[in-house]
């Protein structure tokens, strides 16, 4: 089965500098890579995600690169903000003929925005 | 994520109890998911159901059940064979069964065992 593996597992950056979070995927069918931010008690959000005929997709300051080839796959946060901080889950979903399998998820990164 | 309710939101179960975890979506969404999530481990697939009247084991499956008689509801049993039943669980559920559809989550239930 799939196995995603992600770091760092907490990443502390000043307000106003960037954030970047590094996952790397072991199934080659993996087709689709969401991120989900979670705060405390709550559901986890997506924020962006991107499919595997693409390498790059931007949202204004969030930003996902994907290399197939490496199969590793990272989340960009530019200019943080406060609002900022939470746990992010990066996923991938493996490919098995049409069917969803269900999300492996990493294991996650607390991101905490010092001011 | 509004379309997805659990319940309840804090259960609480006695050893040797079974208990059941709602989830309801009004999406209009084919599939569904049970993902269980404990302290530093991220979030692992319990069991997921692609289409009414037919669901899969996931990754973690022993000691629960499920069912998906409507298109609408798929509830979690958590029996008294799970060991450590004590997490919070979350239902997700995406439009189609393919492995490229977003999913999106319910509240959760956060389940303790006394």
């Amino acid at each position: 089965g799939e196995n995603v593996e992600q770091h760092p597992s907490t990443l502390s950056v000043q307000e106003g500098d960037s954030a970047v979070i590094k996952c790397t995927y072991s199934d080659s069918a993996s087709n689709y890579f969401p991120w989900y931010k979670q705060e405390l008690g709550k559901r986890p959000q997506l924020i962006i995600d991107i499919r595997s005929n693409v390498g790059e997709k931007k949202d204004q300051r969030i930003a996902v690169t994907l290399n197939k080839t490496a199969k590793h796959f990272s989340l960009h946060i530019t200019e943080t903000q406060p609002e900022d901080s939470a746990v992010y889950f990066c996923a991938a979903s493996p490919y098995s003929g049409g069917g969803a399998d269900g999300l492996t998820f990493g294991k996650g990164t607390h991101l905490i925005i010092q001011p | 994520d509004g379309g997805i309710t659990q319940s309840p939101k804090y259960l609480f179960r006695k050893e040797g109890q079974n208990v059941t975890l709602s989830c309801e979506q009004n999406l209009n969404h084919d599939a569904m998911y049970w993902y269980r999530q404990d302290p530093g481990q991220g979030l692992r697939l319990i069991y997921y159901s692609q289409i009414v009247n037919d669901f899969q084991k996931g990754d973690i499956a022993e000691g629960y059940s499920v069912s998906r008689e409507k298109k609408e509801s798929f509830p979690l049993t958590v029996t008294s064979a799970q060991k450590n039943p004590t997490a919070f669980y979350l239902c997700a559920s995406s439009f189609g069964g393919r492995s490229t559809d977003t999913q999106y989550f319910g509240p959760g239930t956060r389940l303790t065992v006394l």
